[in-house]
Order: C-alpha cells, then sequence, then structure tokens
C-alpha cells in the first residue's frame, strides 16, 4: 500500500466553481501534513501546512482527520490561476522525510 | 535571497555515459533531499543527508546511483552509467532543522538519456 494516496483526477471546473481534494495516509505516527503547488514544469511548492484544527488560508481551507488518516483541501471561488497539480505530503514518523503522493490535476476552465 | 540552485537545467545523454547533477541548498539549511520525478511513479525520496551526513538512502534504486555532499552548500547525484529509463526530472531540496518542516526544491534537472 502507498504511503499517501490521492485521486489523480483530473478535475475540470469552471472558474467561481469549490473543488475538494482528497488524501489518505498509512502511518499514523505521521505528525506532519501539507499541502504542496506543482506548476507544470516547475518545481512543487509549499501552499500550505495543515493542521489538527483545520487552518485557512484565504479561499484554501484545509482539514486533517487523524482517526480516519485523511487530509483534505477545498478551494473556494477557483480562479484560471489555480490551475495547477496539488501534491498531499506527509512526514514519515515525526521525522523530517516526507511522502507525496502522486498528485491531482485541476484544471480551471474560462 | 537565493532559493535552492541546481544544475544543469537540462541534460542529454546516451546511455552508457555518466550524468552528475548538482546542488546548492539555501544557506543554513541543515536537510538536503534528492528526488526524481516520473508520471508514472510521481516524486520519489531517493536519498537524504542531514549535516552532510547520508541519513537514508534506501530510495536510490541501485548501484548505479550515488551521491555526496562534501559541505553544507554542494551536493552531487550520479549516475554511472545512465540507462534510458533513468530519464527523469531529478530535484534537490532542502529544509532547516525542526522535524517537519518545510522543504524548499529547486527548479529541477530534466534528464534524458537515449
Amino acid at each position: 500500500r502507498k504511503e499517501v494516496e490521492q485521486d489523480p483526477g483530473p478535475f475540470n471546473v469552471p472558474e467561481g466553481a469549490t473543488v475538494a481534494f482528497n488524501c489518505t495516509y498509512s502511518n499514523s505516527a505521521s505528525q506532519s501534513f501539507f499541502w504542496y503547488r506543482q506548476d507544470c514544469r516547475k518545481e512543487p511548492k509549499l501552499l500550505m501546512s495543515v493542521y489538527s484544527s483545520g487552518n485557512e488560508d484565504g479561499r484554501f481551507t484545509a482539514q486533517l482527520n487523524r482517526a480516519s488518516q485523511y487530509i483534505s483541501l477545498l478551494i473556494r471561488d477557483s480562479k484560471l490561476s489555480d490551475s495547477a497539480t496539488y501534491l498531499c505530503v506527509v512526514n514519515k514518523g515525526g521525522g523530517n522525510q516526507f511522502y507525496f503522493g502522486t498528485g491531482t490535476s485541476l484544471t480551471v476552465i474560462p | 535571497d537565493a532559493g535552492v540552485i541546481q544544475s544543469p537545467r537540462h541534460e542529454v545523454t546516451e546511455m552508457g555515459q555518466e550524468v552528475t547533477l548538482r546542488c546548492k541548498p539555501i544557506s543554513g539549511h541543515d536537510y538536503l533531499f534528492w528526488y526524481r520525478q516520473t508520471m508514472m511513479r510521481g516524486l520519489e525520496l531517493l536519498i537524504y543527508f542531514n549535516n552532510n551526513v547520508p541519513i537514508d538512502d534506501s530510495g536510490m534504486p541501485e548501484d548505479r546511483f550515488s551521491a555526496k555532499m562534501p559541505n553544507a552548500s554542494f551536493s552531487t547525484l550520479k549516475i554511472q552509467p545512465s540507462e534510458p529509463r533513468d530519464s527523469a526530472v531529478y530535484f534537490c531540496a532542502s529544509s532547516f532543522a525542526r522535524a517537519g518542516n518545510e522543504q524548499f526544491f529547486g527548479p529541477g534537472t530534466r534528464l534524458t538519456v537515449l
């Protein structure tokens, strides 16, 4: 079983739509969780960390369910510039090593 | 502030040749990671260093791959001999001590082995 699993998509949504991505992880000892964004032919960049209480950054909301080992990312009022691949990231047992999901592709259509 | 620097950005070589990829981490970062990304397998960790010491190289595919970090500001990933299945984008990333801290990625080296 993969350490981190994501629905690869693609998700094609109209501008202004709300879209949600989900991710599950297998290591119950993981302590740090992130969403990274990767644009086409670019490097991954941190979008936001995911905290136990859930957190919001503008149009982006991340949530963590430790009991179900599940992470989500919600994007409201989608913009064309949100088109990218979103990577779910989990650390290995509390350490500095990360496991990356294979990514969920999002295309926002005018 | 300079980010992670990688060179070359693109490399095209023939099967059997030696390939050396280079990385300069962000100054002050004490963790350095080498990743490989392909469409089929996504982003895979190859090896990582802490304070220039290799900590986990279990992701290195085989003996043809080797990595070094002679000092805090430089690391290399070498493939010898290269094979077509090594074609991928190789990313270097660095981070600071606190466990689970953000990893900053370099722009990657796009390797094509013919």
